[in-house]
């Protein structure tokens, strides 16, 4: 069975512009979790979707923003980029509960110059 | 809400010796718990969980983890340590409906030759 798979993997942005993000699960989880990690703030969730429909939101300004569709992959989009917004972006899927365990993707590192 | 600490930043330790990484956790209930290993620039690989049942649990690489509820703890243990686990690791809980999985701050592991 296929892992998690994130897209792109590199990307490199300015300030002011704006980013998408994919994620695709494993097959057969329907829950797709999105994380920031940086070196000084560790890991912090963003957001969560179960079947298309968003079940937990971290504290991020709106400029983070998510969606998933029908086939369970999910996108994450990132507004009007500031340089702090640069970090490796993870996603994770599992099957459905939030306490099952979460498999994770290679993330994709961004970086806003 | 669910919280995880993980009071060592930084351990050194010599390979072969053995190494003990420490999580102590907040929940409500009977937490769902994880022990996630990371490599530089990747995602989170999970090395063992524990759900129910005997608080000893084995997982992947040789790890063993022990939850002991009287003193919230999921400590991380290998008998002999080997170049190649060197990383972060991260220790977490699984969420409730409505909440979502918390990570540790992690704990960065540096093998000595």
């Amino acid at each position: 069975k296929a892992g998690v798979t994130q897209t792109p993997r590199y990307l490199i942005k300015t300030r002011g512009q704006q980013v998408t993000l994919s994620c695709s699960p494993i097959s057969g989880h329907r829950s797709v979790s999105w994380y920031q990690q940086t070196p000084g703030q560790g890991l912090q969730f963003l957001f969560e979707y179960f079947s298309e429909t968003q079940r937990n939101k971290g504290n991020f300004p709106g400029r983070f923003s998510g969606r998933q569709f029908s086939n369970s992959r999910s996108e994450m989009n990132v507004s009007t980029l500031e340089l702090g917004d640069s970090a490796l972006y993870l996603c994770a899927s599992s099957f459905a509960a939030s306490k099952e365990t979460q498999y994770f993707g290679p993330g994709t590192r961004l970086l806003v110059l | 809400a669910q919280s995880v600490t993980q009071p060592d930043i930084h351990i050194t330790v010599s390979e072969g010796a053995s190494l003990e990484l420490r999580c102590n956790y907040s929940y409500g209930a009977t937490p769902y718990l994880f022990w996630y290993v990371q490599s530089p620039g990747q995602g989170l690989q999970l090395l063992l969980k524990y759900f129910s049942g005997d608080t000893l649990v084995q997982g992947i690489k040789g790890f063993e983890a022990e939850f002991k509820r009287s003193q919230s703890s999921f400590n991380l243990r290998k008998p002999s340590v080997h170049w190649s686990d060197a990383a972060e690791y991260f220790c977490a809980v699984g969420a409730d409906y409505g909440q979502n999985f918390v990570f540790g701050p992690g704990t960065r592991l540096s093998v000595l030759p």
